[in-house]
């Protein structure tokens, strides 16, 4: 059971746009700035945002993300098939001094 | 480009101490936080520690009676050791460099990963 709640799948056809939630508390997301994985699989995860909503260096900016209040989301439009993977939250835990990842949300592009 | 490179035995009896090295290429690792994370087949993350490059870490709860990351700036290099481990220690096993963002209230967030070793404890 993971400390950030996820969806553990989402699909959308390619082109559209996909929304990707993580549900936490006050402890984590309510205090605390949240990053965003993306992994391929067979492959390492790969940081897409971090600050809750600033993309990581190279990013496109198909990828966006936003906080409100203990909850954050990842989204992506002009879903592509190479952006089928699994996607993670992570963020610090106050009371659990730790950093903290979602169960992780595999996108599957139809 | 920054690379990681992770090494050390891929099966560890129960009990044993699983050690494994992170080798840094492309930057000194004498400057950011070195991360090392867990993945369980099949499952999520698990953050396992880090180190400053001054020497000083900071562990995951969880693990941390276990657990000691050391670092070798002379081979720039960084290592884990987990001791008395069980087959709940099977898992892929990576190390990250490790960002603090741009605010004072950052969370850390790995910016660049080792492609990751599988360890698998059994006897």
């Amino acid at each position: 059971q993971s400390v950030l709640t996820q969806p553990p799948s989402v699909s959308a056809a390619p082109g559209q746009k996909v929304t990707i939630s993580c549900s936490g508390s006050s402890s984590n997301i309510g205090d605390n700035y949240v990053s965003w994985y993306q992994q391929v699989p067979g492959t390492a995860p790969k940081l897409l945002i971090y600050d809750n909503n600033k993309r990581s260096s190279g990013m496109r900016d198909r990828f966006s993300a936003s906080k409100s209040g203990t909850s954050a989301t990842l989204g992506i439009t002009g879903l592509q098939a190479g952006d089928e993977a699994d996607y993670f939250c992570g963020t610090w835990d106050d009371s659990l001094s730790a950093l903290v990842f979602g169960g992780g949300t595999k996108l599957t592009v139809l | 480009q920054v690379q990681l490179q992770e090494s050390g035995p891929g099966l560890v009896k129960p009990s044993e101490t699983l050690s494994l090295t992170c080798t840094v290429s492309g930057d000194s690792i004498s400057a950011y936080y070195w991360s090392w994370v867990r993945q369980p087949p099949g499952r999520s993350l698990e953050w396992i520690g880090y180190i400053y490059y001054s020497g000083s870490t900071t562990y995951n709860p969880s693990l941390k009676s276990r657990v000691t990351i050391s670092l070798d700036t002379s081979k720039n290099q960084f290592s884990l050791k987990l001791t008395s481990v069980t087959a709940a220690d099977t898992a892929l096993y990576y190390c990250a460099r490790t960002n603090y963002g741009d605010y004072a209230g950052s969370s850390p967030a790995f910016d660049i990963w080792g492609q990751g070793t599988m360890v698998t404890v059994s006897s």
